[in-house]
């Protein structure tokens, strides 16, 4: 069975210093891996996504994040925080390139303290 | 081009009532879904379909009911609304198989009292 894991609740970082958002995954075939952003009362957003290739992974807002295989993880980077950047994190996981199901992690929310 | 859209936005409902949570996308998405999301708790599948007139239990569906008559539209059905329903609810949709993400819509916070 899939399963993520986002093993911190809560990330407190100053803005401009760097910060990660963790996940590690479960899966028993090839992982598709995704991260989504929540700002408050509103929808998912989609920032970025691995699916092959290129372990480091770009996306929207300066985000990035690197796929690591033998450590099942797939961690949310950015080089320089921003105050705005204050939200609640979702990692997810799809199992196969066929799969329906999605999995989501429980969330991480991140504060950046001005 | 509106993206995925939820009526209604807030909703308190009474123990036994029910109601229908709509959902309609304008990107000719084959693939629709609706999630639930719980406080501290990721989202949680509750139904989905891959087209019209194609639908599938998801990891929650217990005390719901889905239908797609049309590719826009995925209502959600609540027939006997139970405390343990209160939560928001999510529509999403994405084109098809492959490795195409997912639209949410900016979901649906149902209270049953």
């Amino acid at each position: 069975a899939q399963s993520v894991a986002q093993p911190e609740d809560q990330v407190n970082v100053a803005e401009g210093n760097p910060l990660t958002v963790k996940c590690t995954y479960s899966v028993s075939g090839n992982p598709y891996l995704f991260w989504y952003v929540q700002y408050p009362n509103r929808g998912l957003q989609f920032l970025l996504k691995y699916i092959t290739g290129d372990n480091l992974v770009k996306g929207s807002y300066g985000f990035e994040a690197e796929f690591n295989k033998s450590q099942t993880s797939f961690h949310l980077k950015k080089p320089s925080a921003l105050v705005s950047d204050s939200a609640l994190y979702f990692c997810a996981v799809r199992e196969d390139n066929y799969g329906q199901n999605f999995v989501f992690g429980p969330g991480t929310r991140l504060s950046v303290l001005p | 081009n509106a993206g995925v859209t939820q009526t209604p936005k807030f909703r308190i409902l009474k123990i036994g009532q029910s109601m229908t949570l709509q959902c309609t996308q304008d990107m000719n998405h084959n693939y629709m879904y609706w999630y639930r999301q719980d406080p501290g708790m990721g989202l949680k599948l509750i139904y989905y379909s891959v087209g019209a007139g194609i639908t599938d239990k998801g990891e929650v569906p217990n005390g719901y009911n889905v239908s797609r008559s049309t590719t826009e539209d995925f209502p959600l059905r609540l027939e006997l609304a139970a405390p343990s329903q209160t939560s928001v609810y999510f529509c999403a949709s994405r084109r098809g198989a492959g490795t195409d993400t997912q639209y949410f819509g900016p979901g649906t916070r149902l209270t049953v009292l």
